[in-house]
């Protein structure tokens, strides 16, 4: 099946750039999405990218995607200690209807 | 606006026991996807409901089936009840649509199998 790969743990000074990155299989991805959770909570939508776009941002937050080696980022200008939780990649493939394909998460921790 | 509601929050059974989890979806939404959260884990697919019907499945065994009400919301249910069956079960609203690009997530039922 469809895989979804991410690093298991980053760690950051408070006020640096976090950078998390994912790996995907799937070539037929329509869209990619970033969740961020928290302990004890469910999952909260960041932000997402259509497959045809290569870059998007939105506040503090700037995704790129290079669809030729399947690579997707998600960089957080001036990482806060709130920031700190579990980020989740996610793909939709062309024909998934509604359904994700989530790596197993990065945990990010924020040093003050 | 309420968001993605789901109940219990949390819950124990013992193994070879049947469980019932809820959910209701965000307003103005009329489809539901459940997904198996375990332990260290990214969540997994395990099926989607739209119109009352069953639309897509993952690779769950037949212990886990569900229903769709016709006020969208849902139902999980998981029968015979084995130790590997403990995860955080959330669950996710959208519109149907085949290009829809976000889902909603509530906050997930702590299911504990002892």
């Amino acid at each position: 099946g469809e895989d979804v790969e991410q690093s298991l743990f980053l760690s950051v000074r408070e006020g640096d750039s976090s950078v998390i990155n994912c790996t995907y299989t799937d070539s037929s991805s329509t869209y990619l999405y970033w969740y961020k959770q928290e302990p004890g909570a469910g999952l909260q939508l960041l932000t997402y990218i259509f497959s045809n776009m290569d870059m998007k941002q939105d506040q503090r937050l700037t995704v790129l995607l290079n669809k030729k080696d399947k690579h997707l980022s998600l960089r957080i200008a001036d990482t806060q200690t709130g920031d700190s939780a579990i980020y989740f990649c996610a793909e939709m493939g062309e024909n998934a209807g509604n359904m994700l394909t989530f790596g197993g998460g990065t945990r990010l921790m924020v040093k003050p | 606006d309420a968001g993605v509601t789901q109940s219990p929050t949390h819950l124990i059974k013992t193994r070879g026991q049947q469980v019932t989890l809820r959910c209701s979806p965000k307003s103005g939404h009329d489809t539901v996807s459940w997904y198996q959260q375990a332990l260290g884990q990214g969540p997994q697919f395990i099926f989607q409901y739209y119109e009352e019907e069953e639309r897509q499945r993952g690779n769950f065994p037949d212990r886990f089936s569900g229903h769709q009400f016709p006020n969208y919301s849902s139902e999980l249910n998981v029968n015979a009840l084995l130790l590997g069956d403990s995860a955080l079960y959330l669950c996710a609203s959208s519109r149907y649509s085949t290009t829809n690009e976000k889902l909603f997530f509530g906050s997930g039922t702590q299911l504990s199998v002892l």
